[in-house]
């Protein structure tokens, strides 16, 4: 079945430093791919996208990696601060009939970014 | 700009009985979705509605059941709850028209328990 899944549940890095969280996913169908931040009490909140035609998208201090090869994705975190510290998690979607509006998260990576 | 709402904020619930949450969705979206969050674990899809239709469910029973209105808002009911009901339900809404994924933006949630 559909599954995304995380290397490493726990990050602990140092305020300044870049930060990777890894994820694996095993639906070769996947087309579509995003990166949630969730913080206690709230709701996911989206920080970046990558669409499988792409191997690379970056945004504002944030770099989406895809590597359709091997069926990983890494989101970097430039310059970690506080502010980041959450649970980051990653999502996919398969193309086609009814499964475009149905992401498949992985169980998390809890990031914790140290003064 | 309003981002998604949902209502209400925290529920408890006796097994057995029937539960309604609400989400408002962003305006201009149409297509809305549901999600069940149990602690420590990522959302799982339960359903995706659009233009007021069902247009993909999750493995979920058929205890789960939601509805979306004209104006988009939406409705997830769930009947004759369980304990293991216990969860974080999160609603997302998206530009998704059916042809490409979209991200999609979550609410805060309603925690739910059962008790």
């Amino acid at each position: 079945g559909e599954s995304v899944g995380l290397h490493l549940p726990t990050l602990s890095v140092q305020e300044g430093d870049n930060s990777i969280i890894n994820c694996a996913y095993s639906n070769s169908a996947s087309d579509y791919f995003i990166w949630y931040k969730q913080e206690s009490g709230k709701g996911p909140q989206f920080i970046i996208d990558i669409r499988s035609n792409m191997d690379k998208r970056q945004g504002q201090r944030v770099t989406v990696l895809l590597n359709k090869t091997v069926k990983h994705l890494s989101l970097q975190i430039a310059a970690t601060q506080p502010g980041d510290s959450a649970v980051y998690f990653c999502a996919e979607n398969a193309a086609g009939g009814t499964s475009y509006g149905k992401l498949t998260f992985g169980q998390g990576t809890i990031l914790t970014v140290h003064p | 700009d309003a981002g998604v709402t949902q209502s209400p904020t925290h529920l408890i619930k006796t097994r057995g009985q029937q539960v309604t949450l609400r989400c408002s969705p962003i305006s201009g979206h149409k297509s809305v979705s549901w999600y069940q969050q149990v602690l420590g674990q990522g959302p799982q899809f339960i359903f995706q509605y659009y233009e007021k239709e069902e247009r993909g469910r999750g493995n979920f029973p058929d205890r789960f059941s939601a509805r979306q209105f004209p104006n988009y808002s939406s409705e997830l009911n769930v009947n004759a709850l369980l304990l293991g009901d216990s969860a974080l339900y999160l609603c997302a809404s998206s530009l998704w028209s059916g042809a490409f994924s979209y991200e999609q933006y979550f609410g805060p949630g309603t925690r739910l328990t059962v008790t």
